[in-house]
């Protein structure tokens, strides 16, 4: 399974557009890169997932260059409500699928 | 409401008493999973089942046992429960390629 880093934590102001870029270097072929957010008290809630290139949805766009060895989560104008933890995995998220979470990124957005 | 539905929500043992933690999912999924999560941590994968009748170890299995009773539901069982054990659980079911896990809210087990 691709091991991921990110950043532990980060801190914004609301309005701000938020980048949080995550590495997996080992990533394989048919790995997925899979975002998830969790609020403190709560269970991690699926934000984003894709393979390649740009995947936007409502609520955050995914950015993967070529190699794949890389991605960027992009939450546009945060929101005090947006402080969460960010998780970033990678892995055959079929059903079956087995997701290891890593340390996840620290999001404070400040007044 | 259609999700993941965990019981209990809160539990306090003794060392050494055990449990059952409850898991069940009314979406139709296949793949079931087991996840703790210690303070300031990230979650560590228990067990999981990728289908009814099957069960796999995952990160940090000793300590613990699961049954997939049938393919809503998914128990974890603490046969002899010590303080490293207390955490807060999560069971999560994984709808597939394009709608990720569905986490339930979690139980917050403390061992004394």
């Amino acid at each position: 399974l691709a091991k991921t880093t990110q950043p532990i934590s980060m801190d914004s102001y609301e309005g701000q557009e938020v980048n949080i870029t995550c590495s997996h270097n080992n990533i394989a072929t048919n790995d997925y890169i899979t975002w998830y957010q969790q609020f403190p008290s709560q269970g991690p809630r699926f934000i984003i997932q894709g393979y390649k290139t740009k995947v936007t949805n409502e609520v955050a766009s995914l950015f993967i260059p070529a190699d794949r060895k890389s991605s960027t989560l992009s939450l546009p104008r945060v929101s005090l409500s947006d402080t969460a933890v960010y998780y970033c995995l990678v892995g055959v998220n079929n059903q079956g699928g087995k997701l290891i979470f890593g340390q996840g990124t620290e999001l404070s957005v400040k007044p | 409401n259609a999700g993941v539905t965990q019981t209990p929500k809160f539990q306090v043992l003794k060392t050494g008493q055990s449990m059952t933690l409850q898991c069940a999912q009314d979406m139709n999924h296949n793949s079931m999973y087991w996840y703790r999560q210690d303070p300031g941590m990230g979650l560590r994968l228990i067990y999981y089942s990728a289908s009814e009748g099957t069960t796999d170890k995952g990160e940090v299995p000793n300590g613990y046992n699961v049954s997939r009773l049938n393919k809503r539901e998914f128990s974890l069982r603490l046969e002899s429960a010590a303080p490293s054990q207390t955490s807060v659980y999560f069971c999560a079911s994984n709808g597939g390629a394009y709608y990720g896990y569905t986490f339930g809210s979690g139980t917050r087990l403390t061992v004394v």
